[in-house]
């Protein structure tokens, strides 16, 4: 069964720093997603993408953030300049309809 | 705007007794409905759906769920659990009919299994 894929599985990074997170949706998927979770906390909506650009997105997701569907086939969460606060599963989902299918996630670390 | 509650944060049940997680939501317009599970260090998976027809949806590990409109409920039941039913358990709904609109999720509820 073809699924969601993330890149990396985990990512430490220092405060400030630039980090992408990498996600290959499912083929044929055309509605693209990305979702964070704190920890111990709710799963929230950031973004999603269609036809090569936003189609909605959140408050949190604020001029730090930016995605991007590079080579047709990734589909890329760039924070330009990270925050403790950053620090959470960052999950990636696709969809040619209902329901989503999202992948296992990238733990990301800010230090 | 969509919201969801479950109002358990925790729900501990013995091996082979029945359970019951509970759902509300709340939404201006007709809503698709969804159960996703999270193993521990694992991602989101989707464990069931209400889209239209039955009310009563069922997936392949004996989990069901039933969408009552006019409660605006979609709790998810287990007639008898096991040790590897022990996850997170994230009721989740999307506006009906919009284009592939964002999920908005619940909580969670943690189920425990015991011995």
């Amino acid at each position: 069964e073809p699924e969601v894929t993330q890149t990396p599985s985990h990512q430490v990074t220092q405060m400030g720093q630039e980090v992408i997170l990498r996600c290959v949706p499912i083929s044929n998927h055309l509605y693209f997603y990305w979702y964070r979770q704190i920890l111990g906390q709710k799963v929230e909506f950031l973004v999603s993408f269609y036809n090569n650009e936003i189609s909605e997105k959140s408050e949190i997701f604020d001029d730090q953030f930016s995605v991007e569907r590079p080579d047709g086939s990734n589909f890329t969460l760039k924070i330009r300049s990270t925050k403790l606060e950053d620090s959470a599963m960052y999950f990636c989902a696709s969809a040619s309809g209902s329901p989503q299918h999202f992948g296992d996630g990238t733990r990301l670390s800010i230090l | 705007a969509q919201s969801v509650t479950q109002l358990d944060s925790q729900v501990p049940v013995f091996e082979e007794a029945p359970v019951e997680l509970r759902c509300n939501y709340s939404s201006s317009v007709s809503v698709y409905l969804f159960w996703y599970v999270q193993y521990p260090n694992q991602g989101l998976q989707l464990l069931l759906k209400y889209l239209s027809g039955s009310t009563l949806v069922e997936s392949i590990n004996g989990f069901e769920a039933e969408f009552n409109k006019s409660q605006t409920s979609f709790h998810l039941r287990k007639p008898s659990v096991h040790i590897s039913d022990t996850a997170e358990y994230f009721c989740a709904v999307t506006a009906m009919n919009t284009g592939f609109q964002k999920l908005v999720f619940g909580t969670g509820t943690r189920l425990l299994v015991s011995p």
